[in-house]
């Protein structure tokens, strides 16, 4: 199947502990993201990459470290979890830095719960 | 700076009725604008990707326009169904074609 993978789609951890969040997408677009969406439901860019290369830095902590080995993959290193750090993380991709032809694919969400 | 806004936030309709959510945005100069599905504790399902040359796309029941010169977007959905409780987000991209911002979303509740 062509999507936008994510792995774990469920994380519990406690805080101060460090975690990651694996990204995967077979098709073949060049820009990838990272989206936090709160409890209140609202989505918020995070990171944009785009042929290995940090787009967007959206005034997020440098505790989350976005990591792009290859242009198929995005992932997402969080140190020292506090939290608020707690959401749904959904990573997504576009054919180019705009999406204009094909649009945005998101992946299905990694729901993080710091205790 | 290119910020979405939705509304209504919530809306709840018997099943069979016709409805529009309506999507506005502040930067006029997008090239398209992308609505969304979002059922609970699940992932973002696109539903319509219209281009800024186009003034609406149609997918079944589902029917979204573009007017730019207003800054709005509607998504109308026909003859409703339970099966189109969800929540429904429209997002437009960033002045610098970055990324997409996103509004807070209409939940859909259709009973029956």
């Amino acid at each position: 199947d062509t999507a936008v993978s994510q792995t774990p789609k469920y994380l519990v951890t406690q805080m101060g502990n460090d975690k990651s969040i694996k990204c995967e997408q077979n098709l073949g677009h060049d820009t990838m993201y990272w989206y936090k969406q709160d409890s209140k439901k609202f989505l918020k860019i995070m990171f944009s990459y785009n042929n290995k290369e940090l787009i967007i830095n959206e005034t997020v902590p440098n505790r989350f470290s976005p990591k792009s080995p290859d242009k198929a993959h995005l992932n997402l290193h969080i140190n020292s979890l506090e939290l608020g750090d707690s959401a749904v993380y959904f990573c997504a991709s576009s054919p180019i830095g705009q999406g204009i032809l094909d649009g945005y694919t998101f992946g299905s969400g990694t729901r993080l719960t710091v205790v | 700076k290119q910020e979405v806004t939705q509304i209504p936030a919530a809306l709840s309709v018997p099943e069979g009725e016709n409805l529009v959510l309506n999507c506005s945005f502040t930067d006029s100069a997008i090239y398209n604008l992308q609505w969304f599905r979002q059922d609970p504790g699940k992932g973002l399902t696109s539903l319509l990707l219209i281009q800024s040359s186009q003034r609406e796309q149609t997918s079944g029941r589902l029917n979204a326009s573009l007017d730019k010169s207003s800054g709005r977007s509607t998504l109308y959905i026909a003859a409703s169904q339970p099966g189109d409780s969800a929540t429904y987000l429209c997002a437009g991209p960033n002045q610098a074609g970055t990324a997409l911002i996103f509004g807070k979303g209409t939940t859909l509740s259709v009973s029956s």
